[in-house]
């Protein structure tokens, strides 16, 4: 079956400006996840959406933000960017999501690369 | 928080076994331990999980002992195309007001050399 599969691959912003990233789950699954990678802080969890609610969500600002749809797609727009918003962003899909246990099992699309300049 | 502790780096030869062990101290009796391979410039990819004792599948073996403060990732007859970031992921941690986040550490970066 297809994997998740993120849109676009490579953007190139400047300061100020807003970005939408598009992430596409595995048929079937309702949960997705969001993640932002960097060289110097690792993977960092972002939130959580599951059947178009978000369910969990980690330490970053108010700047960032999701939405997931009723076909599970998911967006996550991070607005007034900022040079360290450098990041590959990564989303994932889950059929039973973040949980307390972590039994859940994660399949990662390749990512979004956003530059800020 | 169930925080990880793993080496930042490993060194192997081809063909050798490779043994990667991740510390978690403050494992809750709940978490399950899992670990993902990541490849430059690609998202993780799931390889192992398990809970306690050993589990095995036909890429890696994952071994428990009985007080689950640590667990290590066996590679057998690793190859080139093993080099990668191994991360170990345990449980999710509660931030507060019903929610929960995945914790990722920093990861172990595995350097097969031929």
């Amino acid at each position: 079956k297809a994997g998740v599969t993120q849109t676009p691959r490579y953007l190139i912003k400047t300061r100020g400006q807003q970005v939408t990233l598009s992430c596409s789950p595995i048929s079937g699954h309702r949960s997705v996840s969001w993640y932002q990678q960097t060289p110097g802080q690792g993977l960092q969890f972002l939130f959580e959406y599951f059947s178009e609610t978000q369910r969990n969500k980690g330490n970053f600002p108010g700047r960032f933000s999701g939405r997931q749809f009723s076909n599970s797609r998911s967006e996550m727009n991070v607005s007034t960017l900022e040079l360290g918003d450098s990041a590959l962003y990564l989303c994932a899909s889950s059929s039973t999501g973040v949980s307390y246990s972590g039994a859940n099992v994660l399949t990662f699309g390749a990512g979004s690369r956003l530059t800020v300049l | 928080l169930a925080k990880t502790t793993q080496p930042i780096s490993m060194d192997s030869y081809e063909g050798q076994e490779v043994n990667i062990t991740c510390s978690h101290n403050n494992i809750a009796t709940n978490d399950y331990i899992t670990w993902y391979q990541q490849f430059p410039s690609q998202g993780p990819r799931f390889i192992i999980q398990g809970y306690k004792t050993k589990v095995t599948n036909e890429v890696a073996s994952l071994f428990i002992p009985a007080d689950r403060k640590s667990s290590t990732l066996s590679l057998p007859r690793v190859s080139l195309s093993d080099t990668a970031v191994y991360y170990c992921l345990v449980g999710d941690a509660y931030s507060g007001a019903g929610s929960y986040q995945l914790t990722f550490g920093k990861g172990t970066k595995l350097s097969v050399i031929p």
